[in-house]
């Protein structure tokens, strides 16, 4: 089967760094996305992972080890605007590389 | 920045009516995706569409469901007979190509008394 976990609910502090977990067991990857989502809002590309290793792309970076089935999203410097939920989202090539989604990660910033 | 563009924002229905939900991708994007978001759940695929057909669709996308795309720039999400626990945010998605990051319209709130 197709399976993503991720927690359900994180809290920082503004000005730290967060690292949001994701593991997945799906066949077919093809690769990791993360989505920030506001409450009411649509979902906003953050990152993609293909390859193994480290994306970085401002205070975000995302991290995929395929062989492991893992991934995790790093928030650098937090911002009271980065209270969010993250969504890890793999895609599927067996199923014509349809979006697989987690629940997302609820993200609470603390001053 | 070319974006995914929705309406209306929020669709107050009726139980039992009709809706078209309008959705105008990225012009030079050829996927198409629909989704929904019940408050407080996870987003879930409802149908992809390729050259004007779909390519793939969800055990949600039933029969109460079809999409069109009736000229080069609309694609419609058409829900028949709506029942209360069709509530929800309905995203719009295009993608340039497969494997690739998909964009999001703002999102229609569908609201069903």
């Amino acid at each position: 089967g197709q399976n993503i976990d991720q927690p359900t609910e994180m809290t920082a502090t503004e000005g730290a760094i967060v690292q949001i977990n994701c593991t997945y067991q799906t066949s077919g990857f093809n690769g990791l996305f993360w989505y920030q989502q506001h409450a009411g809002e649509a979902p906003t590309f953050l990152s993609y992972n293909v390859l193994d290793g480290l994306e970085e792309k401002g205070r975000f970076s995302s991290f995929l080890s395929r062989s492991k089935g893992y991934s995790y999203l790093l928030l650098k410097e937090l911002q009271m605007k980065d209270s969010a939920s993250y969504l890890c989202a793999v895609i599927n090539r067996d199923s014509n590389y349809q979006l697989i989604w987690g629940a997302g990660t609820k993200l609470i910033i603390k001053p | 920045e070319p974006e995914v563009t929705q309406t209306p924002s929020h669709q107050v229905t009726q139980m039992g009516q009709e809706v078209i939900l309008r959705c105008v991708p990225i012009s030079n994007h050829l996927y198409f995706y629909w989704y929904r978001q019940i408050l407080g759940q996870k987003v879930e695929f409802l149908v992809s569409f390729y050259n004007n057909e779909i390519s793939e669709k969800s055990e949600i996308f039933d029969d109460q469901f079809s999409v069109e795309r009736p000229d080069g720039s609309n694609f419609t999400l058409k829900i028949r007979s709506t029942k209360l626990e069709d509530s929800a945010m309905y995203f719009c998605a295009s993608t340039q190509g497969k494997g690739q990051p998909q964009h999001f319209g703002d999102g229609t709130r569908l609201s069903i008394l």
